[in-house]
């Protein structure tokens, strides 16, 4: 059974920082990942999606990466803003097509 | 280009009652998917419809059900409410086919008393 795990739960880091995002899955059989960004009791907004042949995509000031064989996701944001503060969460298609969500990290950023 | 869109906004029903949520896809989109958020559980799978078919469902009882019609629209019924039914109930859609990238509606509030 998949499972998505997104560490840490919360993170708080000064405007300016790069910072990393992590996501976790237990089963590499995927057809693709895709990162999402939820603003307080608003649906989600598509950040970037990697199908399962590709390694990174990037828009803008985020990068997101994919390591299949490890079961990792990584998703990188350049130069934070106040406006990034949001949660971030991640979501894994399986082969079977069932799509599994990680509980996502809330993330600050301090002005 | 309009999004997705969802109604109502909130909805307010009685344990026991039956609860209709709508989706409209983006123009274009053939796939519509329903997704439960409790609080403190995250996003749960809910249903997938493509081409007017249900193709994939999530671990919910069958009192969770829903439609889709020729205009790719959708409706989620979620029949003999139960107070732990209370979430924001969202809805997505794609285009069918690679790469399958979802688009979100703002979602319904349903509150179960």
């Amino acid at each position: 059974k998949q499972e998505v795990t997104q560490i840490p739960a919360a993170l708080s880091v000064p405007e300016g920082e790069n910072l990393v995002l992590n996501c976790s899955f237990t089963d590499s059989a995927i057809y693709n990942l895709q990162w999402f960004r939820q603003d307080p009791g608003k649906g989600l907004t598509s950040l970037l999606l990697i199908q399962s042949s590709q390694r990174e995509q990037t828009s803008g000031r985020l990068n997101a990466s994919l390591d299949k064989s490890s079961g990792r996701s990584t998703l990188y944001i350049a130069a934070s803003q106040p406006g990034d503060s949001a949660t971030y969460l991640c979501a894994v298609r399986n082969r079977d097509d069932k799509i599994i969500f990680g509980k996502g990290t809330r993330l600050h950023i301090l002005p | 280009e309009a999004g997705v869109t969802q109604s109502p906004t909130h909805l307010i029903k009685t344990r026991g009652q039956q609860a209709t949520l709508r989706c409209s896809p983006i123009s274009g989109h053939t796939s519509v998917y329903w997704y439960q958020q409790a609080l403190g559980l995250g996003l749960q799978f809910l249903l997938w419809y493509d081409e007017g078919e249900e193709r994939n469902r999530g671990n919910f009882p069958p009192r969770f059900s829903g439609r889709q019609f020729p205009n790719y629209s959708s409706e989620l019924n979620v029949n003999a409410l139960e107070l732990e039914d209370s979430a924001l109930y969202l809805c997505a859609s794609s285009l069918t086919g690679d790469p399958h990238e979802q688009y979100f509606g703002p979602g319904t509030r349903l509150t179960v008393t």
